[in-house]
């Protein structure tokens, strides 16, 4: 079974410019989690989609969207980048259920 | 404010010793912990998890020890092996749609492993 990949694995913005990240889960998993990991913080939650609906949502600004197609796959999308949005930037996928998560490798974005 | 909290940073452990990981949470409600390895460069790996209602979870190496009255967990690797120097990291989740989706992650805490 292929694990969640993540496009693209690295990516460099400026600030004040807009990036889409895209995650594809494991097969038959339908909740997809994404998280920022920045230096000297754990891992933080964004958002999670289940059945393309957001499900649950974190502390972040409204610049941070999602949004879940109906085969699961999710994008993640940052507008009006700042320099503070560097960071790498994971996606998990579940069955939804009282599981555990499946994290992908990250994007890693930096905003210049 | 930090709901989970892992306050050392680092450890550094002999070969064959154990390991001592840490965690301190402060929500009441978190009922499901996870602990998650992570190497560089890729995501992070389920470790083991442990439901409110148990208070250990074994799984080879790796145990898992919960302390309700504390709000504190802790990860034990018996014997530690070069190949577990990772970050680790514990995580946190209250159950509100029937999924433990929305985990609240702890800073982590860097294993070094040596022969």
């Amino acid at each position: 079974k292929a694990g969640v990949t993540q496009t693209p694995r690295y990516l460099i913005k400026t600030r004040g410019q807009q990036v889409t990240l895209s995650c594809s889960p494991i097969s038959g998993h339908r909740s997809v989690s994404w998280y920022q990991q920045t230096p000297g913080q754990g891992l933080q939650f964004l958002f999670e989609y289940f059945s393309e609906t957001q499900r649950n949502k974190g502390n972040f600004p409204g610049r941070f969207s999602g949004r879940q197609f109906s085969n699961s796959r999710s994008e993640m999308n940052v507008s009006t980048l700042e320099l503070g949005d560097s960071a790498l930037y994971l996606c998990a996928s579940s069955s939804g259920l009282a599981n555990e998560q499946f994290f992908g490798p990250g994007t890693r974005l930096t905003v210049l | 404010d930090q709901q989970v909290k892992q306050n050392s940073p680092s450890l550094s452990v002999q070969e064959g010793r154990i390991s001592i990981l840490n965690c301190d949470y402060t929500n009441s409600m978190f009922d499901y912990f996870l602990w998650y390895k992570k190497y560089p460069a890729e995501g992070p790996t389920f470790l083991i998890s442990i439901s409110s209602i148990k208070d250990k979870n074994e799984d080879g190496r790796f145990t898992v020890f919960l302390n309700k009255s504390a709000k504190h967990l802790s990860l034990h690797i018996v014997p530690s092996q070069p190949g577990d120097s990772a970050v680790y990291f514990c995580a946190a989740a209250v159950d509100r749609t029937g999924g433990y989706n929305k985990l609240i992650f702890g800073a982590g805490t860097r294993l070094a492993v040596h022969p």
